[in-house]
């Protein structure tokens, strides 16, 4: 049971370039989320999804879009990178309502936007 | 707005020195209160959930307690091994979509 994967682990952009981290879990889990984690400001959420098909904005959405076409599959995509967007990224996945269940967190994506 | 504390920012203790971190939290109405684990370049492992003032949770070494206002994880003769993040996150039924919002989190270090 591998419970949330994300991919990549690590990556470096140069600014302007694009890229998308790929969330999967196994779990038939409902809701997925998407947060960064900076200094200093802790875990701040980027995007979810209550299910299949469904998305909404979080926190600090801008520059950020997500898809959920699968239910399993939840995707964190940067169109024009900033170095602002350097950070670790976590996506995480829980059955119902995050709020009474917790959450399970991937093991984060470090990336350096330069 | 829920809004999470945690004190001290860090906790540096010696191998077998009991202590306490805590969380400090205002929410309209409480659903859960969480605490996690992170280790250096990993993600949040999940530790407890408490739900109801006076409820405790025991897992090893470490010990959470709820009140209406705050929540402490007790360590007891820490191991080095003890050594990582505690964060501290609530939720409070809120959303639509189970928001959590957590706190600044303590770094614990443990010498030998």
């Amino acid at each position: 049971n591998a419970g949330v994967t994300q991919t990549p682990k690590f990556r470096v952009l140069k600014t302007g370039q694009s890229m998308t981290l790929l969330c999967a879990q196994d779990m038939n889990h409902e809701y997925m989320y998407w947060y960064r984690q900076d200094p200093g400001m802790g875990l701040r959420l980027i995007h979810y999804s209550v299910g299949e098909g469904t998305t909404a904005k979080g926190e600090v959405p801008d520059g950020y879009n997500v898809s959920r076409l699968k239910k399993q599959n939840f995707l964190l995509g940067l169109e024009s990178a900033a170095p602002s967007q350097t950070s670790v990224y976590f996506c995480a996945s829980t059955p119902l309502g995050g709020d009474l269940y917790g959450y399970t967190f991937g093991s984060g994506t470090r990336l350096t936007v330069v | 707005e829920d809004q999470v504390t945690q004190s001290p920012e860090a906790l540096r203790l010696q191998e077998g020195e009991s202590s306490s971190l805590n969380c400090s939290y205002t929410v309209s109405g409480l659903r859960g209160l969480f605490w996690y684990r992170q280790d250096p370049g990993k993600g949040p492992e999940f530790l407890f959930t408490l739900y109801s003032a006076g409820e405790e949770k025991e897992k090893e070494r470490l010990k959470a307690t709820l009140t209406k206002k705050e929540s402490f994880l007790h360590i007891t003769a820490p191991k080095p091994e003890d050594s990582a993040t505690y964060l501290c996150a609530v939720g409070d039924g809120g959303t639509s979509y189970g928001k959590l919002t957590f706190g600044q989190g303590t770094i614990l270090t443990v010498h030998p």
